[in-house]
């Protein structure tokens, strides 16, 4: 079975500081990582995605993640946020065996001006 | 292209009551899955549809039920409303075909409301 956990419900952060969304994750076997976005009345938009090969992996509006494996971890960076990322951010894996989703309760990222 | 659409953004109910959603997938695509989205619960998977077949199942109760049309515009239903059931329900389409890995795009969700 798959699980994700996101750490942190809420996070609050200043506009132009740097940021980390954390997430975990427990599988049995090989996953696929991926960072949802999703603004208010919004469906999710795709941030990034690590399928394979380089643990690191950026995304769009500057965002990147690294795959960590013997953590189970997949955190979310960002070097100077914005007042526009200000959003819900979920996490989610899906096994190497099938095309299920397994999402995280999500992280409210609040930029504070 | 145009992305997934659902029908209607806004819906109120009461108890008791049986609502129908609608979700059209991307052109092309034929996998239609749906999502329970709740302030404590984060997204729940409540079942894939493909090629008109349910393929993949969460743990939701019969209450719950979905089916995909040959165009693969897909509906749930949920019967017997409880309170509980208030949430954003989303739709995601993807390619679907064979292999481990299809990427998801989400529309904007119907927000169920149970008075």
């Amino acid at each position: 079975a798959q699980s994700v956990t996101q750490l942190d419900s809420q996070v609050p952060v200043f506009e132009e500081a740097p940021v980390e969304l954390r997430c975990n994750y427990s599988s049995s076997v090989s996953v696929y990582l991926f960072w949802y976005v999703q603004y208010p009345n919004q469906g999710l938009q795709l941030l990034l995605k690590y399928l394979s090969g380089s643990t690191l992996v950026k995304g769009i509006n500057g965002f990147e993640a690294e795959f960590n494996k013997s953590q189970t971890s997949f955190h979310l960076r960002k070097p100077s946020v914005h007042i526009s990322d200000t959003a819900e951010y979920f996490c989610a894996v899906v096994p190497n065996t099938g095309n299920q989703f397994y999402f995280g309760t999500g992280t409210s990222l609040t930029v504070i001006p | 292209k145009a992305g997934v659409t659902q029908t209607p953004r806004y819906l109120i109910k009461t108890r008791g009551q049986q609502v129908t959603l609608s979700c059209s997938p991307i052109s092309g695509h034929r996998s239609v899955s749906w999502y329970q989205q709740t302030p404590g619960q984060g997204l729940q998977f409540l079942f894939e549809y493909f090629s008109e077949t349910q393929r993949n199942k969460g743990n939701f109760p019969g209450r719950f039920s979905g089916r995909q049309f040959s165009n693969s515009r897909s509906e749930m239903n949920v019967s017997t409303l409880e309170l509980g059931d208030s949430a954003l329900y989303l739709c995601a389409s993807s390619p679907g075909g064979s292999g481990a890995y299809n990427e998801q795009f989400f529309g904007p969700g119907t927000r169920l409301t149970v008075l």
